[in-house]
């Protein structure tokens, strides 16, 4: 069974810096492309960023480029966002998403999320 | 970046109606056109990829077609489970974007 647990979410200054990880199992981890997607409260799906099965390639949403910071250890069946200088608009639920492919596709497993709140 | 314009917004209907929502991209996508059903407190999930291939385990009622840059995503006899939102994302390139959304109401 396909299983994505994301943690690390919580409440953070605004300026300040937060890391999310996805833990995974139930598939074969470095053969697919991974992404992380938020919905910011009473609004649509974003994707935030993605990165390709062997790290090759990583891209991001406008919003947060420069900000952000994705990765992942295939040794150890994880993923990682990096969040730096947060401002209020990031806050949001943020999903952990597999990919179909090794590289940016459709998404076909999703966590159930880990909430960030940016505020003072 | 390519903008995915979904209309409409909202929708209300009746369990047997069929509906239809459509995602139109601002530039070419081929079939790069993807659908995915949203309930509040749950993952969202893939109902289509390749603008019309059926996610396995996706009862046949959905379905999805392509004509140039618009793309539509069917559900033939709405069922009480299917109220929720509904989003298109393209993936021809990145950034992946993601249509505003549909939701669909009783």
């Amino acid at each position: 069974e396909v299983q994505l647990v994301e943690s690390g979410g919580g409440l953070v200054q605004p300026g300040r810096s937060l890391r999310l990880s996805c833990a995974v199992s139930g598939f074969t981890f470095d053969r697919y492309a991974m992404h992380w997607v938020r919905q910011a409260p009473g609004k649509g799906l974003e994707w935030v960023s993605g990165i390709s099965y062997n790290s090759a390639t990583r891209s991001y949403a406008d919003s947060v480029k420069g900000r952000f910071t994705i990765s992942r250890d295939n040794s150890k069946n994880s993923l990682s966002l990096e969040m730096n200088s947060l401002r209020a608009e990031d806050t949001a639920l943020y999903y952990c998403v597999k990919d179909a492919r090794t590289i940016a596709d459709y998404f076909d497993y999703w966590g159930q999320g880990t909430l960030v709140t940016v505020s003072s | 970046d390519i903008q995915m314009t979904q209309s409409p917004s909202s929708l209300s209907a009746s369990v047997g109606d069929r509906i239809t929502i459509t995602c139109r991209a601002s530039q070419r996508i081929d079939i790069y056109l993807n659908w995915y059903q949203h309930k509040p407190g749950k993952a969202p999930k893939l109902l289509i990829y390749a603008a019309s291939s059926l996610q396995s385990g996706v009862p046949s009622r959905f379905s999805g077609s392509a004509s140039g840059t618009d793309f539509t995503l069917t559900i033939s006899s709405l069922q009480a489970e299917d109220f929720a939102s509904y989003y298109c994302q393209q993936s021809f390139n990145t950034p992946l974007t993601f249509g505003g959304g549909t939701k669909v109401e009783i």
